[in-house]
């Protein structure tokens, strides 16, 4: 299974935009990029996934590289329910996509 | 549309006692999977059902753990002789095969098991 790179950690503060990187250098040609989300004490949350083209959806923005190396979540403005552990996952869009999940990044958002 | 719904949300056990989780997918999802999360870490696969039939089962999933989905809607994950090294999150997940991108995953609120 291909591998993802994330930040441990990120801060940010009400009401401004977040962007979360992501790397994922082997890549394969059918693997989607999804991300993720984990709010204390709850189950992981889809956010957004993308293949190729840039995405946009109520939540959030996926920007994903012209070589799909790497990947940025937006959040374009921050909000204190916005405070989880997001995680980027490679998955291929054949098979039934068993998710492997790192250890994500832990962004915390500042009133 | 009701989301993935686990039961029981906690339980606690002793040592050598078994558990059971239930977990009910969403209507129409024919993917089942089970996943477990200790405190700080992402979650770790354990198995996974297309309709009845359990395709894949993770190395993490010891003898004592066994997981059913009798009529491919519900599932069940039974430990048996429990342990504390058990003691975790233990997240359901369903899906619906046949769409096109990516295949999205939707998880449970997850059942906390403590066993002291």
């Amino acid at each position: 299974d291909a591998k993802t790179t994330q930040p441990n950690s990120m801060e940010s503060n009400e009401e401004e935009p977040v962007h979360l990187p992501c790397n994922h250098s082997t890549i394969s040609g059918t693997d989607y990029i999804h991300w993720y989300r984990q709010l204390p004490s709850q189950g992981p949350e889809y956010v957004i996934h993308g293949l190729t083209s840039n995405v946009n959806n109520r939540m959030a923005s996926l920007a994903i590289a012209e070589d799909r190396k790497s990947s940025t979540l937006i959040l374009h403005r921050a909000t204190l329910r916005d405070a989880a552990v997001y995680y980027c996952i490679l998955g291929s869009s054949g098979g039934y996509n068993k998710l492997i999940f790192g250890a994500g990044t832990r962004l915390a958002v500042h009133p | 549309d009701t989301g993935v719904s686990q039961d029981p949300r906690h339980k606690i056990t002793k040592r050598g006692q078994n558990v059971t989780f239930r977990c009910d997918p969403i209507s129409e999802h024919n993917r089942l999977y089970w996943y477990r999360q200790t405190l700080g870490q992402g979650p770790e696969f354990l198995t996974y059902f297309q309709n009845e039939a359990q395709l894949e089962k993770s190395r993490l999933l010891s003898d004592r753990f066994s997981a059913e989905r009798p009529k491919g809607s519900f599932s069940t994950l039974e430990i048996q002789r429990t342990e504390q090294g058990d003691s975790a999150m233990y997240l359901c997940a369903s899906s619906f095969q046949g769409q096109i991108s990516g295949n999205t995953i939707y998880f449970g609120e997850g059942s906390w098991l403590t066993v002291v």
